[in-house]
């Protein structure tokens, strides 16, 4: 599965836009983007994942760029409960287990 | 409906002890994994099922652990001899196959702690 590269720490306002960027250069045609969260103390909640076309769901919309190499989970509208190490994952065809590196961690400020 | 559990959520072992981990995925859910976290780190991939069979145990860190799924839905990782390094929050997941497109939906973990 394609490596991915995400900064370690960011900071948003309550109630702005979070724009978590994520770099997968080297993933492949077949290879899936998905984001993960981690809340302190719990296990990671999926977000959201896409192949090529841009995702939204109730919780976040999902940005892939169209040469597939990076991508950005947005998360709208910001709360104190979105505090959390976000991961962006690449997972291939045949790769069932989820890789998932440091990640972001993402801290929401009042 | 219900999600992925796991029991207990916390366990202190003296090193030595044997433990077992229980995970209840959820129902008709075919695939199943394993992960460890370490204090700081992000989960790493043990093993896999696919229904009741283990089709990937190359995470596993030693012949120590040992993972079973006897009827194809609640899973057991068990840890014999326990090391102080064994010391992170083990994860379950479970997901309705296996393919890349299915995501996968994890419990709130075990915590174990070896003295």
């Amino acid at each position: 599965d394609a490596k991915t590269t995400q900064p370690p720490s960011m900071d948003c306002a309550e109630g702005r836009a979070a724009n978590l960027p994520c770099n997968h250069s080297t993933i492949s045609g077949n290879e899936y983007v998905y984001w993960y969260r981690q809340i302190h103390s719990q296990g990671p909640q999926y977000i959201i994942h896409g192949l090529k076309n841009n995702e939204t769901n109730e919780m976040a919309s999902l940005i892939i760029t169209e040469d597939r190499k990076s991508s950005t989970l947005i998360l709208p509208h910001a709360t104190l409960r979105d505090t959390a190490v976000y991961y962006c994952i690449v997972r291939g065809a045949f790769g069932y287990a989820l890789n998932f590196g440091k990640g972001t961690s993402l801290l929401v400020t009042p | 409906g219900a999600g992925v559990s796991q029991s207990p959520r916390y366990k202190v072992a003296k090193r030595g002890q044997d433990v077992a981990l229980r995970c209840d995925p959820i129902s008709g859910h075919v695939s199943l994994f394993w992960y460890q976290q370490a204090l700081g780190q992000g989960p790493e991939f043990l093993t896999y099922f696919q229904n009741e069979a283990q089709l990937d145990k190359s995470g596993l860190p030693s012949d120590r652990f040992f993972a079973e799924r006897p009827e194809g839905s609640v899973s057991t990782l068990k840890i014999q001899r326990t090391q102080q390094e064994d010391s992170a929050v083990y994860l379950c997941a479970s997901s309705l196959e296996a393919g890349p497109s299915y995501e996968q939906y994890f419990g709130p973990g075990t915590r174990l702690t070896v003295t």
